[in-house]
């Protein structure tokens, strides 16, 4: 069964400071894997998209790295601030049809004073 | 800001009665995507469409759920005779390309359906 896991849950850290997200998945055969920003009450936003060949996506002060090998991926947000408080979503595409993508459940990012 | 749209943002059904949900791509996209977000948990794929075709409903329960998009107009989710078991935010998203191309999928800012 295709599963996406992210930790942590959920994260508070001060603005300024860096962090870095986790995701494992278990998804086949893999086609790509998505990073989503997504506000309360709102829908979701693309950050980046990583291919299999590809290990390394920046997008601003957020860059996304992919092991296909040990099937992990990070994301890693860099002197943060009070706007980046939101739901990051893990989103990993099987080859096939829309119905191949598997959503992670996120990880909610508070960023505080 | 052509985003992709949906009406309502809310709207709230009694049980037994039926929900229309709108939604109108980005200019230029002919894929369309709903899906279904529980409290506390992922998106859930339903259904992909392109221009008056369903490609794949393999994630829409097979009674009381039907989408359609037609050749004029928004991708329409209908969903007849509601339970409190569909009370859920429905998100539709559209792409230029096939559903799991290098595309991304460009998302509304849902339909938050609640059922009394």
């Amino acid at each position: 069964k295709n599963q996406v896991e992210q930790s942590p849950q959920s994260l508070i850290i001060l603005e300024g400071k860096n962090c870095t997200l986790q995701c494992n998945y278990t998804v086949s055969p893999f086609s790509n894997l998505r990073w989503y920003k997504q506000d309360t009450g709102r829908g979701p936003v693309s950050l980046t998209i990583m291919t299999f060949s590809e290990n390394t996506k920046s997008n601003g002060r957020y860059t996304a790295t992919l092991d296909a090998d040990t099937k992990q991926s990070s994301l890693h947000i860099t002197a943060s601030q009070l706007s980046d408080s939101a739901s990051y979503i893990c989103v990993v595409s099987a080859s096939g049809t829309a119905s191949k993508l598997t959503f992670g459940t996120g990880t909610r990012l508070q960023v505080t004073l | 800001n052509a985003g992709v749209m949906q009406n309502p943002r809310h709207l709230v059904r009694r049980r037994g009665q039926e929900a229309r949900l709108r939604c109108s791509p980005m200019k230029g996209h002919s894929h369309v995507y709903w899906y279904r977000q529980l409290p506390e948990e992922g998106l859930k794929f339903m259904v992909y469409l392109q221009k008056e075709n369903i490609i794949d409903e393999s994630g829409m329960p097979k009674e009381r759920f039907s989408a359609e998009f037609p050749k004029e107009g928004p991708s329409i989710l209908r969903i007849q005779q509601v339970v409190r078991g569909d009370s859920a935010a429905y998100f539709c998203a559209s792409s230029l390309d096939r559903g799991t191309s290098n595309q991304p999928q460009h998302f509304g800012d849902g339909t938050r359906l609640s059922i009394l």
